[in-house]
């Protein structure tokens, strides 16, 4: 089961930020958060991840609260490809018993608006 | 540089039909997974390779699904008797190492479904 909670869907308008929640209360101290993107009909995309501390790439940034139980993915300027849904996903760092599998939600649609 | 393929795109088979969905990752990957995508859900992992070795097949749900990867580059996904329920997308990944913090590059998918 997925150890993330996103709300089903949101709207943005158009060169506005985006920012979607994500809460993981039961994640664990070696674990990632890690947002995938999947846009209609392709396969989901990497975005971002994190650990601890915020992260920025040239897609997004990731702002990961002090006691790690919810993220915010932020897209600073949506554009109308940005239409898709967003997993977040946590996700256990390297153990003998991990084979690096993702284990995806149902993701938060994001409709961007003109 | 290429990224994962999938052949073919689309499949459109008969109740209990065999099936074979095939991969190509990403050049010089070692790690390659494989999910099923229902209409309306998130991906469900199936499985692992690590190399030729299914490292991780948990995922699949029963004896009808199998795969392989002889040459630890390509795989091919067989579906065995197929029913109705096995309708799908089916998608790959690679990443280079397999690790659990390495990025999974996915394809495009193969739309399967079974009439």
């Amino acid at each position: 089961d997925a150890k993330t909670t996103q709300p089903p869907s949101m709207d943005c308008a158009e060169g506005r930020a985006a920012n979607l929640p994500c809460n993981h209360s039961t994640i664990s101290g070696n674990e990632y958060v890690y947002w995938y993107r999947q846009i209609h009909s392709q396969g989901p995309q990497y975005i971002i991840h994190g650990l601890k501390n915020n992260e920025t790439n040239e897609m997004a940034s990731l702002i990961i609260t002090e006691d790690r139980k919810s993220s915010t993915l932020i897209l600073p300027h949506a554009t109308l490809r940005d239409t898709a849904v967003y997993y977040c996903i946590v996700r256990v760092e390297n153990g003998s018993s991990n084979t690096g599998k993702l284990i995806f939600g149902q993701g938060t649609t994001l409709q961007v608006k003109p | 540089g290429a990224g994962v393929s999938q052949t073919p795109s689309n499949k459109v088979t008969e109740k209990g039909k065999y099936v074979e969905l095939r991969c190509d990752p990403i050049s010089g990957h070692t790690a390659l997974y494989w999910y099923r995508q229902s209409l309306g859900q998130g991906p469900e992992f199936l499985i692992y390779f690590q190399g030729t070795g299914a490292a991780d097949d948990s995922g699949l749900p029963n004896d009808r699904f199998f795969a392989v990867r002889p040459e630890g580059s390509v795989s091919t996904l067989k579906i065995q008797r197929t029913e109705r329920g096995d309708s799908a997308v089916y998608l790959c990944a690679s990443s280079s190492l397999g690790q659990s913090t390495d990025t999974q590059y996915f394809g495009p998918g193969t739309r399967l479904t079974v009439l």
